[in-house]
């Protein structure tokens, strides 16, 4: 199957830095990426679609200043968390549709994001 | 606001046994996607129904679309420690790729 990767798997930050989180389509163009954030014990949460080209749709409460998406090319999508609070620890996880067949979202392998 | 209830939320059985883990919601999918996922990774989907009514089995999993497509089950036959996991469902609306997942089912079988 398709290959999605996520950069940094694990990563920590002081309060108030911001991060960078990268999502790749390895073998594949995705034209579509979507970001979820899922915390423990929890289902995934869908917070935006990330669009090659254009600006992402960001799903209702999650603020899009503070979650920036950028998807500059067919393989790569990135989400910044800005201004980071311990509130935005959590699990950010990836997925890309496959632009020939549109039907498979192939998930990546998540990012722990943990703020002090 | 999780628009598809998963039931039940936890499962603790003991290997051999069966069970069911039902997707319910008010609205109509275009398709839906049952995924399970281990600690620590991303989700691994599973299968995907399209059409109301349909069957699909994948070894000892059997999947059902409702006839409404507002619905969906997931049965497991004599389920194995190896099948010890969180199960989502997901669907999609007509005319949109973006998946909105169930509330999960966390599934412990015990050897």
């Amino acid at each position: 199957g398709a290959v999605v990767s996520q950069h940094p798997s694990r990563v920590i930050c002081k309060s108030g830095t911001s991060v960078k989180i990268e999502c790749r389509s390895l073998d594949f163009q995705a034209t579509t990426m979507f970001w979820y954030r899922q915390f423990p014990k929890q289902s995934l949460m869908l917070m935006a679609t990330s669009n090659e080209g254009s600006k992402a749709t960001y799903e209702q409460g999650v603020e899009k200043d503070k979650f920036l998406i950028n998807h500059a090319s067919l393989t790569l999508s990135t989400l910044t968390v800005t201004s980071a609070h311990p509130e935005d620890s959590s699990f950010y996880i990836c997925s890309a549709l496959d632009s020939s067949t549109y039907n498979e979202q192939f998930f990546g392998p998540g990012t722990r994001l943990t703020v002090l | 606001t999780q628009l598809l209830e998963q039931s039940p939320q936890f499962l603790s059985i003991q290997e051999g046994e069966n069970l069911t883990v039902y997707c319910n919601s008010s609205s109509v999918f275009s398709s839906l996607q049952w995924y399970r996922q281990e600690p620590g990774e991303g989700p691994v989907l599973l299968v995907t129904v399209v059409t109301g009514g349909e069957v699909k089995k994948l070894k000892r999993l059997t999947f059902q679309f409702g006839d409404a497509r507002k619905d969906s089950s997931l049965h497991i036959t004599a389920a194995q420690p190896g099948d010890t996991g969180l199960y989502l469902c997901a669907g999609a609306y007509s005319g949109t790729y973006k998946y909105i997942f169930g509330t999960g089912t966390r599934l412990k079988v015990l050897a």
